[in-house]
């Protein structure tokens, strides 16, 4: 069974930087994977933010990214904002597709 | 202004059946694959089923083999997912979605199984 891991938690401060990874444990994720990243708040559904690695929405803040770092994808968060706290997931393609278990990034 | 409704969540006895709805508006559904994904109580997300364009290919997480189904009518703007034998570790919030890479998303509907 495949399994995509992240990091279980977080913590940044505001305007600070900070990278959340997914890997896969099939081996290295490459762009084959059409690595996509998202966002969800308490309550709310999750929202979109990264595709196939380092494609942005129309509505993804600029402050995010998406790359290929050391074999795993990344969502690298730039000049943190209070409002980027919540947990994020990554997914992955394996011919059906795989979430990450999830990252909760606090604020603080 | 894109809008994903889901609906017929429902609590429901193991092994009983369900049928789940997304109502798709502002957007060009018959020209989009479309997936379902869910979340289980303080749990984190779980890709159900996609489906492509026309609804000739269909794809699904192992868990849910042969016993869920998704489907979708195109001149009803409308995505299915038929579930049946359902199981405790089915209960969870369900929520459908646009094309593979899940642009855009419903707000979800519950679905409870328990006796």
């Amino acid at each position: 069974q495949t399994v995509v891991t992240q990091e279980p938690s977080l913590t940044v401060s505001p305007g600070g930087t900070v990278t959340l990874t997914c890997a896969s444990s099939t081996g290295a994720v490459t762009s084959d994977y059409y690595p996509n990243w998202f966002q969800q708040k308490p309550g709310q559904a999750p929202r979109a933010l990264i595709y196939s690695t380092s494609n942005k929405h129309s509505w993804t803040p600029a402050r995010f990214s998406g790359s290929l770092l050391g074999g795993k994808a990344a969502l690298t968060l730039s000049g943190v904002q209070p409002e980027d706290e919540a947990e994020y997931y990554c997914l992955l393609y394996y011919g059906g597709w795989v979430f990450g278990g999830g990252t909760k990034l606090t604020v603080l | 202004e894109v809008q994903l409704v889901e609906s017929g969540g429902d609590l429901v006895q193991p092994g009983g059946s369900l049928r789940l709805s997304c109502a798709v508006s502002g957007f060009t559904f018959r020209s989009s694959w479309m997936t379902w994904v869910r979340q289980a109580p303080g749990k984190g997300l779980e890709w159900v089923a996609n489906i492509k364009q026309d609804g000739s290919e269909k794809y699904y997480v192992d868990s849910v083999k042969g016993r869920f189904t998704i489907s979708r009518d195109n001149a009803q703007n409308s995505l299915y997912l038929q579930m049946n034998s359902l199981r405790a570790d089915d209960t969870a919030v369900y929520y459908c979605a646009t094309e593979r890479r899940l642009s855009q998303w419903g707000q979800g509907t519950l679905v409870t199984v328990s006796s």
